[in-house]
């Protein structure tokens, strides 16, 4: 089963923040947050690997709470770089496969 | 330190044709991973393959598609008689190892069937 994120979409201003969520129906090994533009690449942003850790790359942050199944990721005072879909993509313990969320797109206005 | 290259990045076939989909990997990765993404969709796994070994062909559609990752060369993903319903990006990545290793992507093959 595909993850579950929300929202599905989300429009900002520059400098608001944002919070997207990952949601699994199976238990989780890791989860790795990604960002695509539109016609380019999945970019990789950060890994999770155990329960309740958090983690930050510059204004992004993420945690995961193995408990849950659930992954939520953080963007401060958001840039209009940070436009883009965001998809998580889980991984299950034993699998070594991504499965990978439905995205949320956001857009960043000036 | 070249990344993970995908080659053509665009490919147009004709209904029935074959198209070969080639992805070199981030030198000194041996795991491969294929996906297909279409327009304003999420990425679905396909298959997940090591040198010479298919690990996981879950996603793949049991005909017409096929994959391999040779001891030499590049990971090719072959689609036979192609249909329009294949058009879509193909995106290959490539790991260092199994369980919790990050996946870095290429720039993708746009596929287009006439």
């Amino acid at each position: 089963q595909q993850p579950v994120q929300s929202p599905q979409a989300v429009i900002l201003r520059e400098g608001e923040d944002a919070v997207i969520n990952c949601s699994s129906s199976k238990a989780l090994y890791s989860v790795h947050w990604y960002r695509q533009k539109h016609g380019e690449a999945p970019v990789f942003l950060m890994i999770l690997l155990k329960g309740g850790e958090q983690k930050g790359h510059e204004k992004i942050s993420a945690s995961f709470n193995e408990k849950k199944q659930q992954s939520s990721l953080y963007l401060t005072a958001s840039q209009l770089s940070y436009s883009g879909t965001y998809f998580c993509g889980t991984e299950s313990r034993g699998t070594y496969k991504y499965i990978f969320g439905t995205g949320t797109r956001l857009k960043v206005l000036a | 330190n070249a990344g993970v290259m995908q080659n053509p990045r665009h490919l147009v076939r004709r209904r029935g044709q074959e198209a070969r989909l080639r992805c070199s990997p981030v030198k000194g990765h041996s795991h491969v991973y294929w996906y297909r993404q279409l327009p304003e969709e999420g990425l679905k796994f396909m298959v997940y393959l090591q040198k010479e070994n298919i690990i996981d062909e879950s996603g793949m559609p049991k005909e017409r598609f096929s994959a391999e990752f040779p001891k030499e060369g590049p990971s090719i993903l072959r689609i036979q008689q192609v249909v329009r319903g294949d058009s879509a990006a193909y995106f290959c990545a490539s790991s260092p190892g199994q369980g919790g290793n990050i996946q870095y992507f290429g720039a993708g093959t746009r596929l287009s069937v006439l």
